[in-house]
């Protein structure tokens, strides 16, 4: 399809593993943002990728989250050492939107449902 | 610091009704917001949005208002049918640096629509 996708869509990991989620976004959209969605929450920012470059991290929660997009499509977001409170489903959304371009809506994939156990 | 609030958990309104989601935002920073749906298993769908230059938008069933002054905004949906039975966020952006639009998200209300 042309929507945002990611994989897998359920990860499960024993505390101390290291993860990878994936994020397809959709094709020719410059902006992607991770979200983290705790139960019963809304979802938070995690950080944001103008193509290839990642212009916000301000909301990983600690040094053990990473994320890349090195040729500006792709993106991949690392937790290592998973704890117990990094269960959640994480988002991938993708925008058209360039600096200053705000208002242009966000796609969302369907998330991936982590759980640490 | 919820920066946006949606302070109804949930809402049950009858087929036909007009359903009414409320959403209150803290931070004047913020020039455009969004009211994204979702379904179980599913990502936010982008339902609506409105720019603060604005004080309505309409789009079929749905109509977005915005109460700059009293920091509010309400969505509106008119005739209410089953299929709209979902959880609903309101979402807000603006004042990020880098052109970094962001999106603020409230807790959600699961709206129920009623045969």
């Amino acid at each position: 399809g042309a929507g945002v996708s990611q994989s897998p869509r359920y990860k499960v990991a024993k505390r101390g593993q290291d993860v990878a989620l994936r994020c397809d976004p959709i094709s020719g959209h410059v902006s992607l943002f991770w979200y983290q969605q705790a139960l019963g929450q809304g979802p938070e920012f995690l950080t944001y990728f103008q193509n290839e470059a990642q212009l916000d991290k301000s909301g990983l929660p600690s040094d053990r989250f990473f994320a890349e997009r090195p040729e500006g499509s792709v993106s991949t977001l690392k937790i290592q050492r998973t704890q117990q409170e990094d269960s959640a489903v994480y988002l991938c959304a993708s925008s058209r939107a360039l600096r200053g371009g705000g208002g242009n809506e966000q796609f969302f994939g369907p998330g991936t449902r982590l759980t640490v156990l | 610091d919820q920066q946006v609030k949606q302070n109804s958990p949930s809402l049950s309104v009858q087929e036909g009704r007009i359903s009414i989601l409320n959403c209150d935002y803290t931070n004047s920073m913020f020039d455009y917001f969004l009211w994204y749906k979702k379904y179980p298993a599913e990502g936010p769908t982008f339902l609506i949005s409105i720019s603060s230059i604005k004080d309505k938008n309409e789009d079929g069933r749905f109509t977005v208002f915005l109460n700059k002054s009293a920091k509010h905004l309400s969505l509106h949906i008119v005739p209410s049918q089953p299929g709209d039975s979902a959880v609903y966020f309101c979402a807000a952006s603006g004042g990020g640096n880098f052109g970094n639009e962001k999106l603020t998200f409230g807790t959600g209300t699961r709206l129920t629509i009623i045969p």
